[in-house]
């Protein structure tokens, strides 16, 4: 399995929203509804934020939202804020219980 | 909730094997899908490395198959890592953590880092 594709950064002032891509293949995103995007803050481990494509763990503000199309997962981040700002992973199901990660966007919050 | 920390050497040398513990709290052992292994090199993204279940059928990445082994211990609320004939690629952050049913990365332990040098 390789590896999900993410852009390697991606930026936006307080308050503007940003999307960020994950681009998988039939064998993964395009065929399951199970992406899942976490947040790593410099220096700290992930934390899940979104898990089947567009839920959200309890604790996990709105701002954040997820959705897919074909080979393609997005997560959005409405209405950002100076915390937002840290490296987003996503994830999915490739079947017989393996995983596959993308390679991670750095998102600055200017 | 649920609390991971790794435990383990943080420096092999070459050609050996890296061996990881993780040891679980804050929550009942049998409420868990999987228990699974991911690593970061520096600088790099996320790797699944694989998983395991509370009957030690175990999951892994195709690319690591044949240098990992997995185990649970649900006696002593640890579950481990080893990965055979390491190379320097194989430096990086390893984490221990809890999935779901369908991959999802529910909680993470705080990461040992394990260096790889001769």
């Amino acid at each position: 399995q390789s590896a999900l594709t993410q852009p390697p950064s991606a930026s936006g002032s307080p308050g503007q929203s940003v999307t960020i891509s994950c681009t998988g293949s039939s064998s993964d995103i395009g065929s399951y509804k199970h992406v899942s995007w976490y947040q790593q803050p410099p220096g700290k481990a992930p934390k899940i934020i979104i898990y089947e494509v567009n839920q959200r763990p309890s604790g996990v503000p709105d701002r954040f939202s997820g959705s897919k199309s074909g080979n393609t997962a997005s997560l959005t981040v409405s209405g950002l804020l100076a915390e937002d700002e840290a490296d987003y992973f996503c994830s999915s199901y490739a079947g017989a219980n393996i995983v596959v990660f993308g390679g991670g966007t750095k998102l600055t919050v200017l | 909730q649920v609390i991971l920390k790794e435990s383990g050497p943080g420096l092999v040398k070459t050609s050996e094997t890296l061996s990881l513990t993780c040891t679980v709290s804050g929550h009942s052992f049998g409420d868990v899908y999987f228990w699974g292994w991911i690593r970061q090199s520096p600088g790099k993204g996320l790797v699944w490395i694989g998983s395991i279940d509370d009957r030690a059928n175990t999951f892994c990445s195709p690319s690591l198959v044949g240098r990992v082994t997995l185990y649970i211990d649900m006696s002593m609320r640890q579950f481990y890592l080893n990965l055979t004939s390491v190379t320097a690629a194989d430096t990086a952050l390893y984490f221990c953590a809890t999935v779901g049913p369908w991959g999802s990365v529910d909680s993470w332990g705080q990461g040992s880092l394990v260096i790889v040098s001769s």
